[in-house]
C-alpha cells in the first residue's frame, strides 16, 4: 500500500521567514510527486508535477525538490508572505491505475504578519 | 478556460437519506476523479471516471457510487447516508487521467449527515 507522509503537521513562521517540509513515499514503483496549495474555501491549487530524480521546479517564491532514490521531496518557500498561509498537500500517483493519486495528511502553514 | 465546479455547495442531509453531487470538468477534460476529506483524513480517492466508464475504485463501501455523461460531466451518489459520510467531497478532472497528469479540483461539496 502506498502511504505518503508530511512532516510537520503544521508550522508557524513569521513573515520574511524562510520555510521548508517534506513529503516521504515509497521509492519503488515510483511515478509522479504532485504538489498541491489548499488555501480555506477555495479549490486546491496545483503547483508542481515532478517526475525525475534530482528534479527542481520553481514558481515564483516556492521551489521543490525530488529525490526519488531515497524517497522524498521538500517544498521551500522563500521570504514567506501571510498570503502564503494554507495547506500543502504532497501526493503519488497511484500504482498501476489511472486518476488515483495518494495524498499525504498536508502540513498548515500560518505565516504572522 | 472555466474551472472545474461541483455543486451544490453545502447539503444537510439526514441518516438514511441518500445524496447526489454534480461535478462539470474542464471544458475538454475527459477523466473525472472523486475523493473525500474527513476530519483528520487526507483526502481519500474513491473513484475515477473516463469516457463515461469506471476505471478505477478506492476502498469504499458500495453506496457509494458514480456515473459520467457523455459531456464528461459527472454524479456522485451515496445511498443509505450515515453520520461517518459526512465530510468535503471533492472532484478533479484532468485530460486523461493519466499517471503524472495534473488533476485540476473544483471547490467541493460539504456534506453534513444529521
Amino acid at each position: 500500500i502506498l502511504n505518503v507522509e508530511q512532516s510537520p503537521q503544521s508550522l508557524h513562521v513569521q513573515e520574511g521567514d524562510s520555510t521548508n517540509f517534506t513529503c516521504s513515499f515509497p521509492s519503488s514503483n515510483f511515478y509522479a510527486l504532485h504538489w498541491y496549495r489548499w488555501e480555506t474555501a477555495k479549490s486546491p491549487e496545483a503547483l508542481f508535477v515532478m517526475t525525475l530524480n534530482g528534479d527542481e521546479k520553481k514558481k515564483g517564491r516556492i521551489s521543490a525538490t525530488l529525490n526519488t532514490k531515497e524517497g522524498y521531496s521538500y517544498l521551500y518557500i522563500k521570504g514567506s508572505q501571510p498570503e502564503d498561509s494554507a495547506t500543502y498537500l504532497c501526493a503519488c500517483d497511484g500504482s498501476g491505475n489511472t486518476g488515483k493519486l495518494i495524498f499525504g495528511q498536508g502540513t498548515t502553514l500560518q505565516v504572522k504578519p | 478556460k472555466a474551472g472545474v465546479t461541483q455543486t451544490p455547495r453545502y447539503l444537510i442531509k439526514t441518516r438514511g437519506q441518500q445524496v447526489t453531487l454534480s461535478c462539470s470538468p474542464i471544458s475538454g477534460h475527459r477523466s473525472v476523479s472523486w475523493y473525500q476529506q474527513t476530519p483528520g483524513q487526507g483526502l481519500q480517492f474513491l473513484f475515477e471516471y473516463f469516457s463515461e466508464t469506471q476505471r478505477n475504485k478506492g476502498n469504499f463501501p458500495g453506496r457509494f457510487s458514480g456515473r459520467q455523461f457523455s459531456n464528461s460531466r459527472s454524479e456522485m451518489n451515496v445511498s443509505t447516508l450515515e453520520l461517518g459520510d459526512s465530510a468535503l467531497y471533492l472532484c478533479a478532472s484532468s485530460l486523461y487521467g493519466g499517471r503524472k497528469e495534473t488533476q485540476y479540483f473544483g471547490p467541493g461539496t460539504r456534506l453534513l449527515v444529521l
